[in-house]
């Protein structure tokens, strides 16, 4: 089946700092990447959606310059949460699809800034 | 916009109980509907999901979920749980046609009681 991964899956920066979250699909190619944001006890909430070559869209409400996605590859989506701040500490999760209907999630990144 | 509204926040059964949890959306179109669940620790996993046809799917573990358009909703029932269901559930959709991100609802945490 398809797989997704997700690394690192925890990591924690000092305030200020940028930090990479990368996303794989290991098994196939992913056209399209999106990565979501969840808070404790909360839902997962869409940030934005990338696809291979071309610049990512981002949701509403989404900083576009704090949360820079680069979809560089077929297989490869990257998210950097530049100048980190408390508040962004948060789970982060990234999801891939390659056909219209099948999306398969990554294990997430727990991001704790300190 | 699309919205997606799970009613119980916190579910605690006993074995054996039969479990119904609600999800309706708000979304005019033609839609997708999904339902995940993750359990302690891992990332989201599918259980089942509706595009067309039958509007009663069937999914891995026992699950099934029933599309009612006219009420807008889709729920996911299980005629006798275990143990091991215990995890988080999350209803999504996204329209249909398209490879959009998912909208996600709350969630509903599952608590069996052996």
């Amino acid at each position: 089946g398809a797989v997704v991964s997700q690394h690192p899956s925890w990591v924690i920066c000092k305030s200020g700092t940028s930090v990479k979250i990368e996303c794989r699909s290991l098994d196939f190619q992913a056209t399209t990447m999106f990565w979501y944001r969840q808070f404790p006890k909360q839902s997962l909430m869409l940030m934005a959606t990338s696809n291979e070559g071309s610049k990512a869209t981002y949701e509403q409400g989404v900083e576009k310059d704090k949360f820079l996605i680069n979809h560089a590859s077929l297989t490869l989506s990257t998210l950097t949460v530049t100048s980190a701040h408390p508040e962004d500490s948060s789970f982060y999760i990234c999801s891939a699809t390659a056909q219209v209907r099948g999306y398969t999630f990554g294990s997430g990144t727990r991001l704790t800034v300190v | 916009a699309q919205s997606v509204s799970q009613h119980n926040h916190h579910v605690i059964l006993s074995e054996a109980a039969s479990l119904e949890l609600g999800c309706n959306y708000s979304y005019g179109g033609t839609v997708n509907l999904f339902w995940y669940v993750q359990y302690p620790g891992q990332h989201l996993q599918l259980l089942l999901k509706y595009f067309s046809g039958d509007p009663l799917v069937k999914g891995i573990k026992g699950f099934e979920a029933e599309f009612i358009k006219s009420k807008f909703s889709f729920n996911l029932r299980k005629p006798s749980v275990q143990w091991s269901d215990t995890a988080e559930y999350f209803c999504a959709v996204n329209k249909g046609g398209g490879a959009d991100g998912l909208t996600f609802g709350k969630g509903t945490h599952l608590i069996i009681q052996p």
